[in-house]
């Protein structure tokens, strides 16, 4: 494709709720990222997909929060029993390999709000 | 942990004006180090990498520096237009993910 996208764009829910967030990357890119950008702050890393499993989980900030990527491309986050502190833009990017010089290509992210 | 640090939170220029945002981060041992811009409700797009091994990077009106063994990096903005308005973020790779700075908020003013 011609860029990383996400679904949905926004997304509003109701504290408890379960929620899932799509993230495709660009064609052929092997390495996924996962961030989450609070008001005011920098974009935090939440985990990394090399392929389909997870390399780097450790920016997830409870059992909550899962993420999968079954096929190498399309991944999900799924946020279990939201709270009002879940609020945040959640990105999604993706590089070409989990190379060290490679340039991470970001999504418009998606805005969760938990009421 | 790393950290980055970004000087100033924000910034007001008039058009033509030359400027600099300032990086910093806390451990040297990076692979590279990116330069974002963000849009308000928009994703990053990213402006300059660079490599450990390098000491600048330029595209066009931007030009981005980097002192690995001090922990600083500059992007200095040439005759700012205000469609350079957008939040500026620093970021660095040590491995497997990006630490972002909280990003300078500058503005042109026509």
């Amino acid at each position: 494709g011609a860029g990383v996208s996400q679904t949905p764009s926004n997304k509003v829910t109701e504290k408890g709720k379960y929620v899932e967030l799509r993230c495709d990357p660009i064609s052929g890119h092997t390495a996924l990222y996962w961030y989450r950008q609070s008001l005011g702050q920098g974009p935090e890393f939440l985990i990394y997909f090399q392929g389909t499993g997870a390399a780097d989980d450790s920016g997830l900030p409870n059992d909550r929060f899962f993420a999968v990527r079954p096929e190498g491309s399309v991944s999900t986050l799924k946020i279990q029993r939201t709270e009002r502190g879940d609020s945040a833009v959640y990105l999604c990017a993706s590089s070409p390999s989990p190379g060290q010089g490679d340039t991470q290509y970001f999504g418009p992210g998606t805005r969760l709000t938990v009421l | 942990k790393q950290e980055v640090t970004q000087i100033p939170a924000a910034l007001s220029v008039p058009e033509g004006e030359n400027l600099v945002l300032n990086c910093s981060f806390t451990d040297s041992a990076i692979y590279n180090l990116q330069w974002f811009r963000q849009d308000p409700g928009k994703g990053l797009t990213s402006l300059l990498l660079i490599q450990s091994s390098q000491r600048e990077q330029t595209s066009g009106r931007l030009n981005a520096s980097l002192d690995k063994s001090s922990g600083r990096s500059t992007l200095y903005i040439a005759a700012s237009q205000p469609g350079d308005s957008a939040t500026y973020l620093c970021a660095v790779f040590p491995g497997n993910q990006f630490y972002f700075g909280t990003g300078t908020s500058l503005t042109v003013i026509p």
